[in-house]
């Protein structure tokens, strides 16, 4: 079975920064995605990490370690734009495994 | 160049009514997968095809759900005689490959009622 744990909610100031993290118990790994999704809309994907360490693009990293079973976001420089929910995603065979979502509220 | 569609955006329909959803993933995808999404969860899998054929329908709820991608491009899902807690968001994604480490794009989704 598939088991991927995130935080439900957090709250940051606009400039500042975010760790959102995850953790996963899964039965296949062949990489984790992070997608955000802005309500009403479609999951947008940001990352992908199948070897071990930070991958940054921009102001978002994504980091991994597969003997933990843990991965992380790190949103910087915060924009009112980034509030949304953060779904963090297994990879197994091929289809994805998600977790519930972190909703990232961004205040000014 | 065009994202994933889907059609319609929103579905109401009463208990018993069937409906189908429409999917038309990225030109030249292989893979398309259905995924259903409840208010406040994360995307649940439902099913999957490489090109026309559905290799796993292992997340369909029940045998009144059912889904097609005849010519390997438009997939459409129906789902018959239709129940309350049917109602959710319907989201239809699509890769390049059949690779695991395909990135997946989603489309906009279907919001699905059932009075």
């Amino acid at each position: 079975g598939q088991n991927i744990d995130q935080p439900t909610e957090m709250t940051a100031t606009e400039g500042a920064i975010v760790q959102i993290n995850c953790t996963y118990q899964t039965s296949g790994f062949n990489g984790l995605f992070w997608y955000q999704q802005h309500a009403g809309e479609a999951p947008t994907f940001l990352s992908y990490n199948v070897l071990d360490g930070l991958e940054e693009k921009g102001r978002f990293s994504s980091f991994l370690s597969r003997s933990k079973g843990y991965s992380y976001l790190l949103l910087k420089e915060l924009q009112m734009k980034d509030s949304a929910s953060y779904l963090c995603a297994v990879s197994g065979d091929y289809k994805l495994s998600f977790g519930a979502g972190t909703t990232v509220t961004v205040r000014a | 160049g065009a994202g994933v569609s889907q059609s319609p955006r929103y579905k109401v329909a009463k208990r018993g009514q069937d409906v189908a959803l429409r999917c038309d993933p990225i030109s030249g995808h292989v893979s398309l997968f259905w995924y259903q999404q409840a208010l406040g969860q994360g995307p649940e899998f439902l099913t999957y095809f490489q090109n026309e054929a559905q290799l796993d329908k292992s997340g369909l709820p029940s045998d009144r759900f059912f889904a097609e991608r005849p010519e390997g491009s438009v997939s459409t899902l129906k789902i018959q005689r239709t129940q309350q807690e049917d109602s959710a968001v319907y989201l239809c994604a699509s890769s390049l490959s059949a690779g695991a480490a395909d990135t997946q794009y989603f489309g906009p989704g279907t919001r699905l009622t059932v009075l």
